[in-house]
């Protein structure tokens, strides 16, 4: 039973344009939530956080909008860029931290 | 400015045979976590530790697995007996605080765990 949930296996964007990952998650409990990058072979790694008293957290080209209402989190990324090629792990706390299955962003030249 | 620190990357261990994973955390940071994930899945959560305390194992088979996190050294994840199906990659990330606090987990880059 997953309460975390990334619906899109992949998705690939044109370089400069808007990516936008979702996240929908079931446990109204969950209070922080978190996106997580992750290259080949290498740990992921932190990228942004939002807490649930929050619906907008910006860090340079990097946003991510919280919708309570619609248990609904995205990231979006804009510009893309070839470098931001890689998986995003959505993840959300109630006393531990629970991952998405990830997305695989691909940008295209 | 070490991060999370875990040996071995690479790990190959015959069905039956033991596994021992090791992970040092980020310097000032008291609470470690294993995560688990498996070809084309997720991160799946296995444990999270304090020195010398496990505190939540509910994502830890109950046989053959076992973690500790001693006063002294690195934290160990244990797989005894090992089968096909422990074939994963296992990732240890720390944080300073406990999970109340909104602090993001920093992770290692994984110990790779073949059973053959």
């Amino acid at each position: 039973d997953q309460q975390v949930k990334q619906n899109s296996p992949s998705l690939s964007v044109q370089e400069g344009r808007i990516s936008i990952l979702n996240c929908d998650y079931t446990n109204s409990m969950f209070d922080y939530f978190l996106w997580y990058k992750k290259y080949p072979a290498e740990g992921p790694t932190f990228l942004i956080s939002i807490s649930s008293i929050k619906d907008k957290n910006e860090d340079g080209r990097f946003t991510v909008f919280l919708n309570k209402s619609a248990k609904h989190l995205s990231l979006h990324i804009v510009p893309s860029q070839p470098g931001d090629s890689a998986v995003y792990f959505c993840a959300a706390r109630d006393d531990k931290i629970i991952f998405g299955k990830g997305t695989r962003l691909h940008i295209l030249p | 400015n070490a991060g999370v620190m875990q040996n071995p990357r690479h790990l190959v261990r015959r069905r039956g045979q033991e596994a021992r994973l090791r992970c040092s955390p980020m310097k000032g940071h008291s609470h470690v976590y294993w995560y688990r994930q498996l070809p084309e899945e997720g991160l799946k959560f296995m444990v999270y530790l304090q020195k010398e305390n496990i505190i939540d194992e509910s994502g830890m088979p109950k046989e053959r697995f076992s973690a500790e996190f001693p006063k002294e050294g690195p934290s160990i994840l244990r797989i005894q007996q090992v089968v096909r199906g422990d074939s994963a990659a296992y990732f240890c990330a720390s944080s300073p605080d406990t999970p109340q606090y909104n602090s993001p987990l920093h992770f290692g880059n994984g110990t790779r765990l073949t059973v053959t």
